[in-house]
């Protein structure tokens, strides 16, 4: 089965480290998003992107997140600098321009900020 | 704008017995509605989905759901649980009908006690 790939699975960092998180969406798939997951928000939109150009980034701090995709392989989310309350899962998924397929999702990244 | 509410942050049903997840939607176009399944420590996984098709939609693990436009509803049920049905479940919307992100409900987790 193809899958959404996103490393590392875990990451505990101090505050103010920067924190790279990467997200190898599924071959062929033209859309990504980023999704943050806490207790207290549920799942939050941070990003997304269409054929490698963000289409929304309306959910994410911009003074300290950032997402990119460098190519159609590789999507990155950046925080820098890191905080506490950035500690949460984040999941990348993948899919086709119409949703009538539904979406795809990684494993997420489990993110402590210590 | 599209938003999902789920009733019930918790449901526990006995093995065997019947499972209803509620979920209520509002959309100002046609709706995509998901069913998305999250195990403990993975990603979320696609249960099933309406994409303006048949209103009774069937997915995986015997799970099914009613797209009812008059009650904007889209309710999840399984006619017996199985003890491996315990997880958590969220109801999407696609935020611009067929195109867009998903804006997913709070989650309902669920227990199946033997």
């Amino acid at each position: 089965d193809a899958r959404v790939t996103q490393t590392p699975r875990h990451k505990v960092t101090e505050m103010g480290q920067e924190v790279t998180m990467r997200c190898q969406p599924i071959l062929g798939h033209n859309t990504v998003f980023w999704y943050r997951q806490t207790m207290m928000q549920g799942l939050e939109l941070l990003a997304y992107f269409r054929n490698r150009a963000p289409l929304d980034d309306s959910g994410m701090p911009k003074d300290r997140f950032s997402a990119e995709m460098p190519d159609a392989t590789l999507a990155t989310l950046k925080i820098q600098p890191s905080e506490p309350r950035d500690s949460a899962v984040y999941f990348c998924a993948s899919g086709f321009r119409d949703t009538y397929y539904g979406y795809t999702f990684g494993s997420g990244t489990r993110l402590t900020v210590v | 704008a599209q938003s999902v509410t789920q009733l019930g942050s918790h449901v526990s049903v006995s093995e065997g017995a019947l499972v209803l997840l509620r979920c209520n939607y509002s959309s100002s176009v046609p709706p995509y509605l998901f069913w998305y399944v999250q195990y403990p420590n993975q990603g979320l996984q696609l249960l099933l989905k309406y994409t303006s098709a048949a209103t009774l939609v069937k997915g995986i693990n015997g799970f099914e759901a009613e797209f009812k436009k008059s009650e904007t509803s889209f309710h999840l049920t399984k006619p017996s649980a199985h003890m491996s049905d315990a997880a958590e479940y969220f109801c999407a919307v696609s935020a611009g009908g067929s195109q867009g992100n998903l804006i997913f409900g709070k989650g309902t987790k669920l227990s199946v006690k033997p």
